[in-house]
């Protein structure tokens, strides 16, 4: 079935660290990409986006994430997190050749940093 | 309002009973999105509307569940007869719609709103 596949459900890391949360789609054609954020308490928003142009792409709080086409991913990266950064991470998906506004959700990433 | 506002936030019903969930989008926001968020799941996609009409109505789990929304505002979300299952965090979301390459498409951004937590006894 088409879907949006988070692989890693709980990553732990140390303050300082380097993060890649992995994001995979399994949708031909055009597709518009996202990452939301869910932080304790909080509700859902917006990471980042992608909708064509540079696949490197950045967000908010110094996270970026690259499209490669040719692997169907969509991997969110920060080079160096942060205690705040505790939070679960969902990559979204707006799959083509369907109602044009449907956006299909990950299963989401808990991360966990240790101060 | 200046969020999405969803209520109740909190419902704990009995089994077969009926329930009623309301959204209230974003002034302005022509798209309305409802999700169902469960322990491990994910967001698991029920239904969307652009304006009052909703053009996919696929994530519905069953005949038990049905929306609507009303003046390109408010929605609501009910399930009938309520089971076990039903329980989970039902979130609203809106956006606003843009045209992109000839298509309406959805500018990327949904605003989430709290949630409403559904306990099924």
């Amino acid at each position: 079935a088409q879907s949006v596949s988070q692989h890693n459900h709980h990553v732990i890391l140390s303050e300082a660290a380097s993060l890649e949360l992995g994001c995979n789609y399994s949708y031909g054609g055009t597709v518009n990409l996202f990452w939301y954020v869910q932080y304790p308490g909080q509700h859902l928003q917006l990471l980042l986006k992608y909708f064509s142009g540079d696949p490197l792409v950045k967000g908010i709080k110094g996270f970026e994430a690259e499209f490669i086409k040719s692997k169907f991913s969509f991997n969110l990266r920060k080079p160096s997190v942060q205690w705040s950064d505790t939070a679960e991470y969902f990559c979204a998906v707006n799959p083509p050749y369907s109602s044009a506004s449907k956006i299909i959700f990950g299963s989401g990433t808990r991360l966990s940093i240790r101060p | 309002g200046a969020g999405v506002s969803q209520s109740p936030s909190n419902k704990v019903t009995e089994k077969g009973k009926d329930v009623e969930l309301r959204c209230d989008p974003i002034s302005g926001h022509t798209a309305l999105y409802w999700y169902r968020q469960s322990l491990g799941q994910g967001l698991e996609f029920l239904i969307y509307f652009q304006g009052n009409s909703a053009p996919d109505k696929s994530g519905l789990p069953s005949d038990r569940f049905s929306a609507e929304r009303t003046g390109g505002s408010v929605s609501t979300l009910t399930i009938q007869r309520t089971q076990q299952e039903d329980s989970a965090v039902y979130l609203c979301a809106s956006s606003l719609e843009a045209r992109t390459s000839g298509r309406v498409g959805n500018t990327g951004e949904l605003f989430f709103g709290e949630g409403s937590r559904l306990t099924v006894l």
